[in-house]
């Protein structure tokens, strides 16, 4: 079974840019979720979106959007880029919303010059 | 609010030798527990989770240790090797299960 997969793998942005980033979970995976990875912060939560629906969202500003299509990909939005969106950005699928564990994709890595 | 506290930062260790990593988490409704190992340019890989109603579990030299009175969870590597190097996050979440509080990571260094 195919893994996780992210498009696009690399990105360049200028600041004020807004880039679309593409998920596509494991095939019958429903939930997926989104993370900020930063060598000073970490990983961090954005959001879950779980039968097109987002579940949960994390302390982002309302810049960072996303949404579910009825196939479960999933795509996240930044809108007017600043430097310090400049990250790895993950996201993960689980099956549903009854069981634990997330599998990763292999992320976007976005660079805001 | 939720957070997640790893320790050390940084581990470095002899080949065959045993590596513990230990992580205290907040919030009361966490229940279940993951890690994950990511190396270099790699997606996380999760290499074992544990859930609350379990004190600990094994998959050959990895282990997982949960107290949840004191909040704390721990992974034990036995037998060491270079390939175990890495990073590793430990991870808690509650039953929405969807949202992951991640520690900020241990740099492994397994010298051979």
């Amino acid at each position: 079974k195919a893994g996780v997969t992210q498009t696009p793998r690399y990105l360049i942005k200028t600041r004020g840019q807004q880039v679309t980033l593409s998920c596509s979970p494991i095939s019958g995976h429903r939930s997926v979720s989104w993370y900020q990875q930063t060598p000073g912060q970490g990983l961090q939560f954005l959001f879950e979106y779980f039968s097109e629906t987002q579940r949960n969202k994390g302390n982002f500003p309302g810049r960072f959007s996303g949404r579910q299509f009825s196939n479960s990909r999933s795509e996240m939005n930044v809108s007017t880029l600043e430097l310090g969106d400049s990250a790895l950005y993950l996201c993960a699928s689980r099956r549903a919303v009854s069981t634990d564990t997330q599998y990763f994709g292999p992320g976007t890595r976005l660079t805001v010059l | 609010g939720e957070n997640v506290e790893q320790h050390p930062s940084t581990l470095s260790v002899q080949e065959g030798d045993s590596a513990v990593i230990k992580c205290t988490y907040s919030d009361s409704a966490s229940n279940y527990f993951p890690w994950y190992k990511q190396e270099l340019g790699k997606r996380p890989q999760l290499i074992i989770d544990i859930r609350s109603n379990v004190g600990e579990k094994k998959d050959q030299r990895i282990a997982v240790t949960l107290n949840k009175t004191a909040k704390h969870f721990s992974l034990h590597i036995t037998e060491t090797q270079p390939e175990d190097s890495a990073v590793y996050f430990c991870a808690a979440s509650d039953n929405q299960g969807g949202k992951l509080i991640f520690g900020q990571g241990t740099e492994l260094s397994v010298k051979p």
